[in-house]
C-alpha cells in the first residue's frame, strides 16, 4: 500500500524557518517524481515544488522567490521542503504529492495520483 | 505561466443529475497533461482523472474527462450523494505547474 506521511509542521514566527518531510512507503520512492502542494486555509490548491526522481532537477513556484528548497534522499524514502523567512501567507497545509514514474530517461506522468494527509505550518506572531 | 480558470465557481445539482465543469487554460496544454481531483473537508486531494481523459485506479465510470488545447470538461453522468465535493483542475504540462482555482458542487 502506497503511503506518504508529512511530518514537520506548526507554529512559527514570521521569518522563522521550518523543514517539513514526508516519509515514502509501499513502493519504489527512488523511481518517482515529487511535489509539494500546500492549501491555505479556506483556499485552493497551489503548487509549490518539484523534484525529479535522482533530484537533479528542481522547479518552484515564482512566488516563493528564492526562500524555499526542496530535495530527497531515496535511501531513507523521503521528501523535505525547507523553509525559511517564512510569512503569514505561507500559512497554509502543506501536502507532499507523489509524481511521474521516471525509468531512466523517460518520464511517465499520471497527475499527481497519491497524497500525504498534510501538515499544517502557521506562522504568527 | 499556464493560468487554468474553472467555471462555474459553484454548481448546485441533486443526485442523479449530470454535471459538466469545465477548465479553461491561458495557453495550450500541449501534451493533454491535464487531470482533475475532487476533495473533501479536511481530506487530501484525491486523483480523478489523468492525461486528460484517463480515469485513475477506482474512480467509477461515471466520471469523465475530456478537452484539448486550452478547453477541458469533467462530466460527471449520474450524481452520487458522495460526488458533493470541490473539484480541481491541473495542468502538468509544463511549470510552473498550476491548479484551477476550483468548482463547489453542492446540492440543490
Amino acid at each position: 500500500e502506497v503511503q506518504l506521511v508529512e511530518s514537520g509542521g506548526g507554529l512559527v514566527q514570521p521569518g522563522g524557518s521550518l523543514r517539513l518531510s514526508c516519509a515514502a512507503s509501499g513502493f519504489t520512492f527512488s523511481n518517482y517524481e515529487f511535489n509539494w502542494v500546500r492549501q491555505a486555509p479556506g483556499k485552493g490548491l497551489e503548487w509549490v515544488s518539484y523534484i525529479s526522481s535522482s533530484g537533479s532537477t528542481i522547479y518552484y513556484a515564482d512566488s516563493l522567490k528564492g526562500r524555499f528548497t526542496i530535495s530527497r534522499d531515496n535511501a531513507r524514502n523521503s521528501l523535505f521542503l525547507q523553509m525559511n523567512s517564512l510569512r503569514a501567507e505561507d500559512t497554509a497545509v502543506y501536502y507532499c504529492a507523489r509524481g511521474a514514474l521516471q525509468l531512466g530517461s523517460d518520464s511517465f506522468p499520471t497527475g499527481f495520483d497519491y497524497w500525504g494527509q498534510g501538515t499544517l505550518v502557521t506562522v504568527s506572531s | 505561466e499556464i493560468v487554468l480558470t474553472q467555471s462555474p465557481g459553484t454548481l448546485s445539482l441533486s443526485p442523479g443529475e449530470g454535471a459538466t465543469l469545465s477548465c479553461r487554460a491561458s495557453q495550450s496544454v500541449s501534451n493533454i497533461y491535464l487531470a482533475w481531483y475532487q476533495q473533501k473537508p479536511g481530506q487530501a486531494p484525491r486523483l480523478l482523472i489523468y492525461d486528460t481523459s484517463s480515469r485513475a485506479t477506482g474512480i467509477p465510470d461515471r466520471f469523465s474527462g475530456s478537452g484539448s488545447g486550452t478547453d477541458f470538461t469533467l462530466t460527471i453522468s449520474r450524481l452520487e450523494p458522495e460526488d458533493f465535493a470541490v473539484y480541481y483542475c491541473h495542468q502538468y504540462d509544463s511549470s510552473p505547474y498550476s491548479f484551477g482555482q476550483g468548482t463547489k458542487l453542492e446540492i440543490k
